[in-house]
């Protein structure tokens, strides 16, 4: 299976802050990579399709980027409603995995 | 708008058949555009991709679960199901059911709410 290793696991941020955070896959994945958003009680969301498409509710100041082994999802400028927990998943080989989730609080 | 929504018990025993539908509501799940998936989250845990079941009904599982997996559509009920034989303990989890894109990046664009299904005697 291909290992995704999130990192950090949890980053503390404030409201205005650029975080990124990075998804490594354990071998070349080309850019067959998604990342979503959990809250929790609530169902995850698409936050950003083949490793740099923005999905349509998504607003701007998030963007992906990368390609092969190394991820990163960006947002310029944290607002209240973005604190949760994302993932990256790897969708190239059987079994599609997720990484182990990065906690922004 | 397109909703998910699934269904099934939340208490089975070990070693039995743990069996949940998902009904697709305020569309048709009779579309090319879309494949669908399972997911689960285990408590504490990460996610955890289950299978794929594609348009034409051709499903894909994770091999650590394809022995004990099925999953079959009814598009005619415009519902999709899942089916684990054997189950155990570390079946325990949040059970989601998904639309994918079909693209090929195959994201997953809306999820079900999810349902717990606890394994325990």
């Amino acid at each position: 299976d291909i290992q995704m290793t999130q990192s950090p696991s949890s980053l503390s941020a404030s409201v205005g802050d650029r975080v990124t955070i990075t998804c490594r896959a354990s071998q070349t994945i080309s850019n067959f990579l998604n990342w979503y958003q959990h809250q929790p009680g609530k169902a995850p969301r698409l936050v950003i399709f083949a490793a740099s498409s923005l999905q349509r509710w998504v607003p701007s100041r998030f963007s992906g980027g990368g390609s092969g082994t190394d991820f990163t999802l960006t947002i310029s400028s944290l607002q209240p409603e973005d604190f949760a927990t994302y993932y990256c998943q790897q969708t190239f080989v059987n079994p599609y995995t997720f990484g182990q989730g990065t906690k922004l609080e | 708008q397109l909703q998910l929504q699934e269904s099934g018990p939340g208490l089975v025993k070990p070693s039995e058949t743990l069996s949940l539908t998902c009904t697709v509501s305020g569309g048709s799940m009779n579309n090319k555009t879309f494949y669908w998936d399972w997911i689960r989250q285990s408590p504490g845990k990460g996610l955890e991709w289950i299978g794929i079941i594609y348009y034409s009904g051709t499903t894909y599982y994770n091999p650590s679960l394809e022995s004990r997996v099925t999953m079959s559509r009814d598009t005619s009920k415009n519902q999709f199901s899942l089916k684990m034989t054997s189950v155990t303990a570390a079946d325990t989890a949040v059970y989601y059911c998904a639309r994918v894109l079909s693209i090929p990046s195959r994201p997953v664009d809306l999820w079900g709410q999810g349902t717990l299904v606890t394994v325990s005697s």
